[in-house]
């Protein structure tokens, strides 16, 4: 158990829906990082936030859009959803804000998002 | 844009052989990070490498960075069904960015 918790762990929903994911990184990390892996893209960055404020962007959609609130969980927002959407959805958090790939990242379960 | 390749993508092997397993790329990573994922769950971090051609052994592990830091092997020594997985190299590219290879699926059969 890593100590990130994410619900739900699985969500089933139809074209141009809207869903929210949530995760809850483990105590006293200030970062969380959200990830999507799917077969043919592999383990892909989105967006990273730190105590609150957004600190780096990967390959997110403009569909796409995150948060993380005062108590530092974090919510990623998807909305008009396609059928490429399906997909695993990580949640990570770190103690640091800066460099990655030095410190340690802790990933959470993942929700499995399927788009139907 | 900043890509690692791995190689081979899945591996099948007896309980008791080694293996190689490869991450590549044509640009310099100021460090390189190995995880383990099983079904169901997330990656876990089994090493960082920082350092060109530094090696770091984790039990029947042993992970090396290469000298121009593009590349990393990790090798596993005697390999053990509990070593079944989804092997991710990881580096730390351009923008504060976790680049992460496709994986190495790895089938230790007993």
């Amino acid at each position: 158990d890593s100590g990130v918790t994410q619900t739900p762990k699985h969500l089933i929903t139809a074209t141009g829906q809207r869903v929210t994911l949530r995760c809850s990184p483990r105590s006293g990390d200030l970062s969380v990082y959200w990830y999507q892996q799917s077969l043919d893209q592999g383990l892909q960055f989105l967006i990273q936030y730190y105590n609150g404020e957004e600190r780096a962007k990967g390959n997110i959609l403009e569909r796409f859009s995150a948060q993380q609130f005062p108590d530092l969980h974090s919510e990623l927002n998807l909305s008009s959803l396609e059928l490429g959407d399906s997909a695993l959805y990580f949640c990570a958090s770190s103690v640091e804000g800066v460099a990655v790939g030095l410190g340690t990242q802790y990933f959470g379960p993942g929700t499995r998002l399927t788009v139907l | 844009t900043q890509l690692l390749e791995q190689s081979p993508q899945f591996l099948s092997i007896q309980e008791g052989e080694n293996l190689t397993v490869y991450c590549n790329s044509s640009s310099v990573f100021s460090s390189l990070q190995w995880y383990r994922q099983e079904p169901g769950e997330g990656p876990v971090l089994l090493v960082t490498v920082v350092t060109g051609g530094e090696v770091k052994k984790l039990k029947r592990l042993t992970f090396q960075f290469g000298d121009a830091r593009k590349d990393s092997s990790l090798h596993i020594t005697a390999a053990q069904p509990g070593d079944t997985g989804l092997y991710l190299c990881a580096g730390a590219g351009r923008g504060n960015k976790l680049v992460f290879g496709a994986g190495t699926i790895l089938r230790v059969k007993s």
